[in-house]
């Protein structure tokens, strides 16, 4: 079974704190992907990475960074926290293939800035 | 840019009905993919359909895909209670993977 899991499924932080939100998949994926959702916008992609070392931005990149030094881990980093990134983040990995592209999801993270 | 727009945003049927849930999008495709959410959870994927195909099932699954129409829809028969949850469409092309996701719809389904 492919697992991705990620650091924590509930977090509080303080405006301006840095915040690291880890995600690990076991399944050799290429491709790595941080989301964010919130009610009324659906799913919307933060970043992507398709190689270690390697990143896109996604469609609402601004006031998020990432990491991915090894290829099973995608760290999704909020350089100085604010109350408009509380949201639901969630991690998810698969194939690089444009055919057999299955996502697969972790938990999610709840993140609550105040 | 999402380009996945599901019909209805919501839906309330009795256990033992069926629910159609339906999907449009915009430009061409590789695949389509279905996703359920069971609240304040991860997706999970569900069933994927190519774009040379025209009809896929899974257990009580089924995916129709229109590229004429750039539409689809996922049918589940014989709803269960556990069957409560929201179900998104997602959109593949040649883009190394990545997938444009739709909001979703919401399905509840009551004993």
């Amino acid at each position: 079974d492919v697992k991705v899991t990620q650091s924590s499924r509930y977090l509080v932080k303080r405006t301006g704190e840095k915040v690291f939100l880890e995600c690990v998949q076991d399944m050799d994926h290429e491709n790595m992907f941080w989301y964010r959702q919130d009610p009324g916008l659906g799913l919307r992609l933060i970043y992507f990475s398709y190689d270690v070392k390697m990143k896109e931005k996604g469609d609402i990149p601004e006031g998020y960074s990432v990491s991915r030094e090894k290829k099973e881990r995608f760290s999704l980093i909020l350089e100085s926290a604010s109350t408009n990134q509380t949201s639901m983040y969630l991690c998810a990995s698969s194939f690089r293939d444009h055919y057999y592209n299955e996502q697969f999801f972790g938990p999610g993270t709840r993140l609550t800035v105040l | 840019s999402q380009q996945g727009e599901e019909d209805p945003q919501a839906l309330s049927i009795q256990e033992g009905e069926n629910a159609t849930m339906n999907c449009s999008y915009k430009t061409s495709i590789n695949n389509l993919q279905w996703y359920r959410q069971n609240s304040g959870r991860g997706l999970v994927h569900l069933i994927l359909i190519r774009s040379n195909e025209r009809e896929k099932h899974s257990g009580r699954l089924r995916v129709t895909l229109d590229t004429s129409k750039k539409s689809s829809s996922l049918l589940i028969t014989a709803s269960r209670a556990a069957d409560t949850a929201s179900y998104f469409c997602a959109t593949g092309y040649n883009q190394g993977g990545k997938l444009i996701f739709g909001q979703g719809t919401e399905l509840s389904v009551k004993p």
